[in-house]
């Protein structure tokens, strides 16, 4: 049973637009979210996170929101670069942000 | 500021043989987990280790054991390696156990079984 869900393996986006990624769990007992971005060859490095206690934070061009009666998240990046074509990963934990459990990711592609 | 430091970066053993696979955490940090990472999916917890101790584990046999030092670096041993042991291990250090902060990844070890 995966408690986290990246349901789409892939998105491309033009360079400028908006990428959003999103991320469906089914442990209500989450309460700490985190998004990662991974590059080939690279371990994944952290991008944004979100306490349950929220239902937004903002990064820069980044943007997590948090729907928890829908139990979903999504990333908005705004406005999508080529450099941030990359395999994002959700994460989400209980308490403690060291025994994350991680989405499959999704692979984006942002096009010049 | 060194992040975090994996070795090695690449190993090919074969079935029923052991590894033993190495992480230094980012400077100032004192938890390390490790996580499994197959092909085309997210990375799965193994274990976190701090204060020198296993504080939480993941749905992995006892196969997968490890250790930390007093400097926080740590091990991951694998025993009796399967074909399916073949992924990514990979290294995240952060700082306070329970703490809620995000941590920081090497870039892994990739682990081929023949």
């Amino acid at each position: 049973d995966q408690q986290v869900k990246q349901n789409s393996p892939s998105l491309s986006v033009q360079e400028g637009r908006i990428s959003i990624l999103n991320c469906d769990y089914t442990n209500s007992m989450f309460d700490y979210f985190l998004w990662y971005k991974k590059y080939p060859a690279e371990g994944p490095t952290f991008l944004i996170s979100i306490s349950s206690i929220k239902d937004k934070n903002e990064d820069g061009r980044f943007t997590v929101f948090l729907n928890k009666s829908a139990k979903h998240l999504s990333l908005h990046i705004v406005p999508s670069q080529p450099g941030d074509s990359a395999v994002y990963f959700c994460a989400a934990s209980v308490g403690s942000a060291g025994k994350s459990t991680f989405g499959d990711g999704t692979t984006l592609t942002v096009k010049p | 500021d060194a992040g975090v430091t994996q070795s090695p970066t690449h190993l090919i053993k074969t079935r029923g043989q052991q590894v033993t696979l190495r992480c230094s955490p980012k400077s100032g940090h004192d938890t390390v987990s490790w996580y499994q990472q197959a092909l085309g999916q997210g990375p799965q917890f193994i274990f976190q280790y701090y204060e020198e101790e296993e504080r939480q584990r993941g749905n992995f046999p006892d196969r997968f054991s490890g250790h930390q030092f007093p400097n926080y670096s740590s091990e991951l041993n694998v025993n009796a390696l399967l074909l399916g042991d073949s992924a990514l291990y990979l290294c995240a250090s952060s700082f306070g156990g329970y703490s809620n902060q995000p941590q920081h990844f090497g870039d892994g070890t990739r682990l081929s079984i023949l």
